[in-house]
């Protein structure tokens, strides 16, 4: 059983542009929710896709946006970035979206806006 | 709001020794509450999920306990070794936005001294 993917493993942007970061789920879930670690803190939740609908959002501005594809595979999309957008991004699926779920997470992308 | 909370911060033992890390949190209307590690610029590895209903969960040398109606979680950490110095992270899910999405505590950094 493949667990979770993200690529790329580290990335380095400029202020004002847009970034793609991509996972793979753990095979057989079809829920995939996004989450920002800035240095020394927890995880903050940004969103979550079920059978490619957005189905939550956390307190983050609309430049941050994603899709999840057939396959359950999932992009987070960064428009116009920040210098704050620095962070480590993870990605978590489950099986399905229910709270009785674990979530497994993938090993993250680190970003860099400089 | 739901918020979490992780006392110590950081945490320095001898190895062999005993140890307990805390988690609050404030609303105890929560589905779940699981319990991660996580290594330096690494994603995370789920170490024990607790469901609301339940009030420990055990792996090996850890245990956690949930006790809802405060507000705690305390995780157990038996004869500590070098290999279990990591960030320790706790995070609650519950129903917001529309999805079960977890809200992490800040995490305990954990070395244990050979």
């Amino acid at each position: 059983e493949t667990g979770v993917t993200q690529s790329p493993t580290h990335l380095i942007k400029t202020r004002g542009q847009q970034v793609t970061l991509r996972c793979s789920s753990q095979s057989g879930h079809n829920t995939v929710s996004w989450y920002q670690q800035a240095l020394g803190q927890g995880p903050q939740f940004i969103f979550q896709y079920y059978r490619e609908e957005e189905n939550g959002r956390g307190n983050f501005p609309p430049r941050f946006s994603g899709l999840q594809f057939p396959n359950y595979s999932s992009e987070l999309n960064v428009n116009a970035l920040e210098l704050d957008d620095s962070a480590l991004y993870l990605c978590a699926s489950s099986r399905t979206g229910l709270a009785k779920e674990t979530q497994y997470f993938g090993p993250g992308t680190r970003l860099l806006v400089l | 709001k739901q918020e979490v909370t992780q006392i110590p911060a950081a945490l320095s033992v001898p190895e062999g020794e005993n140890l307990v890390l805390n988690c609050s949190f404030t609303d105890s209307a929560i589905y779940n509450l699981q319990w991660f590690r996580q290594d330096p610029g690494k994603g995370l590895t789920s170490l024990l999920l607790i469901q609301s209903s339940q009030r420990e969960q055990t792996s090996g040398r850890l245990n956690a306990s949930l006790d809802k109606s405060s507000g705690r979680s305390t995780l157990y950490i038996a004869a500590s070794q070098p290999g279990d110095s990591a960030t320790y992270l706790c995070a609650v899910q519950y129903s917001g936005a529309g999805s079960y999405q977890l809200t992490f505590g800040k995490g305990t950094k954990l070395s244990v001294i050979p």
